[in-house]
């Protein structure tokens, strides 16, 4: 199993374009999440999906959209980038089965310039 | 709302030192309490966790943690550091009875280990 997958690792962005954070699981979880993090602020949650076509908001949604189409896949589409949006992104996945442990991506680094 | 408190921003210890990670969180029932580890520019890997049971719980790279009710803490300890175990350090908590994909951070502590 690759585990969670997150592509790019890296990306610079203009503020207002937009652009979408890919992320991929192999291990048929039905939760995943996507978290943002800055320094001294730790990890803040962003989107979560409980399945297929479900999703929800987190902490900190705002400028950002989520779908869930398949069990592997949840990206994440940034509308109109902002220099705000500068920071870390990790996606994570977890199970019932696994009692719920959070299996998490690698990251992508973003900077918005 | 809950929230997860790490008073430590930065801790130095010496290798072979014990070590005590601070953890303590708001919340009107007992959480899900987790503690991960995050190595530079790495993601984030699972030590331990705690849902019931024994209050002292271990996990790997010998750390363990111990839950007390009554201080709403869960601090990490390891008996003896090693210079591979510097790093950041996050507790989580979740809301009890699951919804652990929406966890809630503290804002980490940075790790040092001196020779």
């Amino acid at each position: 199993n690759a585990g969670v997958t997150q592509t790019p690792k890296f990306q610079v962005l203009k503020t207002g374009q937009s652009m979408t954070l890919q992320c991929a699981q192999d291990m048929n979880h039905e939760y995943m999440s996507w978290y943002r993090q800055d320094p001294g602020m730790g990890l803040r949650l962003i989107h979560y999906s409980v399945g297929a076509g479900i999703t929800d908001q987190g902490e900190v949604p705002n400028g950002y959209n989520v779908s869930r189409s398949t069990t592997e896949d949840f990206p994440l589409r940034l509308l109109s980038a902002a220099p705000s949006q500068t920071s870390v992104y990790f996606c994570a996945s977890s199970t019932r089965d696994r009692n719920y442990e959070q299996y998490f991506g690698p990251g992508t680094r973003l900077t918005v310039t | 709302a809950q929230s997860v408190t790490q008073p430590d921003i930065h801790i130095t210890v010496s290798e072979g030192a014990s070590l005590e990670l601070r953890c303590n969180y708001s919340y009107g029932a007992t959480p899900y309490l987790f503690w991960y580890v995050q190595s530079p520019g790495q993601g984030l890997q699972l030590l331990l966790k705690y849902f019931s049971g024994d209050t002292l719980v271990q996990g790997i790279k010998g750390f363990e943690a111990e839950f007390k009710r009554s201080q709403s803490s869960f601090n990490l300890r390891k008996p003896s550091v090693h210079w591979s175990d510097a790093a950041e350090y996050f507790c989580a908590v979740a809301p009890y009875g699951g919804a652990t994909n929406k966890l809630i951070f503290g804002t980490g502590t940075l790790l040092a280990v001196q020779p």
